[in-house]
C-alpha cells in the first residue's frame, strides 16, 4: 500500500536556516495540498497543486515560504530564514481529480526552531 | 469567523459507553464534508465522506450523519483503540481546499 510519503519525518534547525521538506503523493493522484498544523489546531490550508500548476495559495504562505512540483510528480516545501511560529507539523495530501474527492495524508514532517 | 465548529473539544469514555460528537459549519456552499482520524504524530486517516443532508455512512463502530447545519460522528461502544483525535472538514464551491474543524479529543477507558 503506497500511501503519501514526507520526508524527513522531524527536523530540527536553528532560527534562521532555510528548511525543505519532500512529499511523495499517491502515484495516481494529480492534486496535491500542503497544510500546516499546531498543537491543538487543525490543520490549516497552504498551498494546492494541480499536476505541476499550483492554482492556489492561503495568504498564510508569507513570502519566506515557496513550493513546487516540478514533473507533476513529487512536490517540495521551502521555508526561507526560519521564524520560532514556524515550528508546527507539516502535511501533504493527494486526491485525484473530481469533485469534493476525499484527500489523503501523509505523516507529516514535524519542524522545530530553536 | 470559524467555518467549522467541532463539540467537545475533549471526551473521556468508558469502554462500551456510546456517545456522538459535533461538527457545525457554515451552510452556504458546502460541496462536501469529511472525518478523519488522527492519532498522536501521525497524519490525519480518512473516514467519511458525506455530501448532501440525509447521507449515513458507517464503518464499525462508527457511523456519520449529515443535516443541513452539522454532522455527528456517533461511536457505538467504543473500545479502546478509538481513542484519537476525530476531525472534520468541509469543501466549498470554489476552492480544493479543506476547511478544518480543531478536533474532539477522544479518550476510551478500559
Amino acid at each position: 500500500d503506497t500511501g503519501v510519503s514526507q520526508d524527513p519525518r522531524h527536523k530540527i534547525t536553528k532560527r534562521g536556516q532555510n528548511v525543505t521538506f519532500r512529499c511523495d503523493p499517491i502515484s495516481e493522484h494529480n492534486r496535491l495540498y500542503w497544510y500546516r498544523q499546531t498543537l491543538g489546531q487543525g490543520p490549516e490550508f497552504l498551498t494546492y497543486f494541480q499536476n505541476e500548476a499550483q492554482l492556489e495559495k492561503s495568504r498564510l504562505l508569507s513570502d519566506r515560504f515557496s513550493a513546487e512540483r516540478p514533473k507533476g510528480s513529487f512536490s517540495t516545501l521551502e521555508i526561507q530564514r526560519t521564524e520560532q511560529g514556524d515550528s508546527a507539523m507539516y502535511l501533504c495530501a493527494s486526491s485525484p481529480v473530481g469533485a469534493a474527492e476525499p484527500q489523503h495524508f501523509g505523516d507529516g514532517t514535524r519542524l522545530s526552531i530553536l | 469567523e470559524d467555518q467549522v465548529t467541532q463539540s467537545p473539544e475533549a471526551l473521556r469514555l468508558q469502554e462500551g459507553e456510546s456517545s456522538s460528537l459535533n461538527c457545525s459549519y457554515t451552510v452556504s456552499g458546502l460541496r462536501g464534508l469529511f472525518w478523519y482520524r488522527q492519532d498522536p504524530g501521525k497524519g490525519p486517516e480518512f473516514l467519511f465522506t458525506l455530501y448532501s443532508a440525509g447521507e449515513e455512512k458507517e464503518k464499525e463502530r462508527l457511523k456519520a450523519t449529515l443535516t443541513k447545519k452539522e454532522s455527528f460522528l456517533h461511536i457505538t461502544a467504543p473500545k479502546p483503540e478509538d481513542s484519537a483525535t476525530y476531525l472534520c472538514a468541509v469543501a466549498y464551491y470554489g476552492n480544493n481546499r479543506l476547511a478544518f474543524g480543531k478536533g474532539n479529543q477522544v479518550v476510551v477507558i478500559p
